[in-house]
């Protein structure tokens, strides 16, 4: 069964520093990634995705992703944290073998302090 | 850019009501999407839908019904409200069937059962 864990329900960092937001998941087979975030009162807006090749995956915003297949992870991170970056952070995954599921982490709120 | 539109940001209803919630899309998306979100829970599947008139259950559809007659457009019926149905519904769109775009969500609705 597909599965995707953020062990982490807040992260808080200062402005300026880099972040990083964890993401492990199970699937079937190759994966396709996804991180999504969601600012208060708000749908989820898509920020980046993996399908296959290069394991760093750049997306809006500035933030970028390191797909790790050994470990199974889908970490989120920034170089440089903005106040503006504070929202709820969702990993996602679905197997790229076909069909309509995509799993969503229970999610990371990131506060990022001026 | 993708527009998925939900018809209510706040609702209150009453226990025992039929509760419908609306969502449109305009990008001729064929899959649609209805989840609820609840803190620390992320987002649930209740169903979907990859076709006019088809629609297939998700992880919780309990409680819960769906119809889709038009591709733009996906209800989610709420047969007779309850209480421990008070959440956040976010509907969304996607491209294709079991392929690697990502999914565009509403900004969701708001609502309680009381």
């Amino acid at each position: 069964a597909q599965s995707v864990a953020q062990p982490e329900d807040q992260v808080n960092v200062a402005e300026g520093n880099p972040l990083t937001v964890k993401c492990t998941y199970s699937v079937s087979g190759n994966p396709y990634l996804f991180w999504y975030v969601q600012y208060p009162n708000r749908g989820l807006q898509f920020l980046l995705k993996y399908i296959t090749g290069d394991n760093l995956v750049k997306g809006s915003y500035g933030f970028e992703a390191e797909f790790n297949k050994s470990q199974t992870s889908f970490h989120l991170k920034k170089p440089s944290a903005l106040v503006s970056d504070s929202a709820l952070y969702f990993c996602a995954v679905r197997q790229n073998t076909g069909g309509f599921k995509t799993i969503f982490g229970a999610g990371t709120r990131l506060f990022v302090k001026a | 850019d993708v527009k998925v539109t939900q018809s209510s940001r706040y609702l209150v209803k009453r226990t025992g009501e039929k509760v419908f919630l609306e969502c449109v899309q305009d990008m001729d998306h064929e899959n649609m999407f209805w989840y609820r979100q609840d803190p620390g829970l992320g987002l649930r599947l209740i169903y979907f839908s990859y076709d006019v008139k088809m629609k297939e259950k998700g992880d919780i559809p309990e409680g819960y019904s769906v119809s889709r007659e038009k591709k733009e457009r996906f209800s989610l019926i709420l047969e007779s409200a309850s209480t421990n149905q008070t959440s956040m519904y976010l509907c969304a769109s996607s491209l294709g069937t079991g392929d690697s775009q990502p999914q565009h969500f509403g900004d969701g609705t708001r609502l309680s059962i009381l």
